[in-house]
This record gives C-alpha cells, sequence and structure tokens, in this order.
C-alpha cells in the first residue's frame, strides 16, 4: 500500500530565510508526487509534481522540490520564505504500479513565517 | 477558466438527517474524485469517476454513501443518514485525463460538514 509521511506538523521559519518542508513516500511502484497548499478558508491549491524528468522541479510562487528516489523523499523548498507563505501543505503521492488515480496525501505540515 | 466548484460551502445538520454534496468540475474534465479530510486528520480518498463510471469507489466508508455523476458532467454525494463521525472537509477533484499534464487533480474549496 502506499503512504506519505510528513514528520513535521508545523514549520516555523523566519522571513527572507529559506524553507524546507519535508515528504517522504512509499509506493510499489514508480510515483508521481504532489504538493498542494491550503490557505485559511480556501480549497487545496496545486503547487508543483514530479511526473518523470528532472528531478527538480519548480511550481508556483517560487516553490521547488527535489524527488530523490533512494532515499524515496520529495521534499518542497524556497530560497527565501514570505510571510504570505504561511498556510498548510500536503504531500501527495500516486502509486504507477497500481494503475489507480486515487492521490494518497500525507497529514499536512502548518508553516508559519514570523515577519 | 473557472475552477473546481462545490455547493454548499458549509452545512451543519443532525445525526440521522440526509446531506447532499455538490461537485461542479472543471469543464471538460472527464475524471472526478472525492475526498474528504475527518477530524483533522490525513485528506482520504473516496472514489474516482470517469465521466459517468465509477472507476474507483474503494475509498467510500459504507454504504451510507452514495456518489452519482448523471451525464459525466456534475457530481453529487449523499450521505443518508448521517453519522457523526461524517463531520469533516468534503473536497472534489478533476482531472483532463490521462499524460504529464492532464495528469494533475485540481481541488475544489471544499464543503465543510457538521453533524450534531
Amino acid at each position: 500500500a502506499q503512504s506519505v509521511a510528513q514528520p513535521e506538523d508545523q514549520v516555523n521559519v523566519a522571513e527572507g530565510n529559506p524553507l524546507t518542508v519535508k515528504c517522504t513516500y512509499s509506493v510499489s511502484g514508480n510515483p508521481y508526487l504532489f504538493w498542494y497548499v491550503q490557505y485559511p478558508n480556501r480549497g487545496l491549491q496545486f503547487l508543483l509534481k514530479y511526473i518523470t524528468g528532472d528531478n527538480l522541479v519548480k511550481g508556483s510562487y517560487g516553490f521547488e522540490a527535489e524527488f530523490n528516489k533512494s532515499q524515496t523523499s520529495f521534499h518542497l523548498k524556497k530560497p527565501s520564505a514570505l510571510v504570505s507563505d504561511s498556510a498548510l501543505y500536503f504531500c501527495a503521492v500516486r502509486d504507477m504500479g497500481t494503475g489507480r488515480r486515487a492521490l494518497t496525501f500525507g497529514s499536512g505540515t502548518r508553516l508559519q513565517v514570523q515577519p | 477558466e473557472a475552477g473546481v466548484t462545490q455547493f454548499p460551502s458549509h452545512s451543519v445538520i443532525e445525526k440521522g438527517q440526509t446531506v447532499t454534496l455538490r461537485c461542479d468540475p472543471i469543464s471538460g474534465h472527464d475524471n472526478l474524485y472525492w475526498y474528504r479530510r475527518v477530524m483533522g486528520k490525513e485528506i482520504k480518498f473516496l472514489l474516482h469517476f470517469v465521466k459517468e463510471s465509477k472507476q474507483d469507489e474503494s475509498g467510500m466508508p459504507n454504504n451510507r454513501f452514495l456518489a452519482e455523476r448523471t451525464g459525466g458532467t456534475y457530481s453529487t454525494l449523499k450521505v443518508q443518514p448521517a453519522e457523526l463521525e461524517d463531520s469533516g472537509v468534503y473536497f472534489c477533484a478533476s482531472s483532463l485525463g490521462t499524460g504529464v499534464v492532464q495528469e494533475t487533480q485540481y481541488f475544489g474549496p471544499g464543503t465543510r460538514l457538521l453533524v450534531l
């Protein structure tokens, strides 16, 4: 069965500093990996995805993520955090080995950027 | 282009009552998904439609939940009768189809359901 782990419930970072939100996954086949963000009282917003190709993927709002197959990780990063980045971040995986389109989500990480 | 829309945004009902949630996917998206987040836990998959057909309903918790997508456009998710543990946020998502670009699921704002 596929699974996603986001080991940190909350990440605190000062504005202007780099941020990392961690995600590891487990699948039987090859993974499709996604990051979504949820701002207060809003739905899930797509940030970026890894399907194939370059291990470093760039997404919206200056975010990027690096796919590491050996470590089964897909950490979300941003070089310089903004207060407006404060939100709930979800990592998700789809197992290409199953043929199912369902996404499996992590429990979410709350990012707090302090001014 | 309009995104995925869901109605209502909030619903408060009593245990034993019936509630129907509606989802309108992005126009032209054949794939429609329902997910829910209960008690602040993980977002869990419920089911997947391809056009009007149920492709995968492995996540449906029990037979109190009925999803339909007549005509392959909008979808409804009915909970009858509702129980306390059904409280949570119900998300709908849609995707265009297969392929690298089309694989992305776009989510609606969710319906917040509270069963008292």
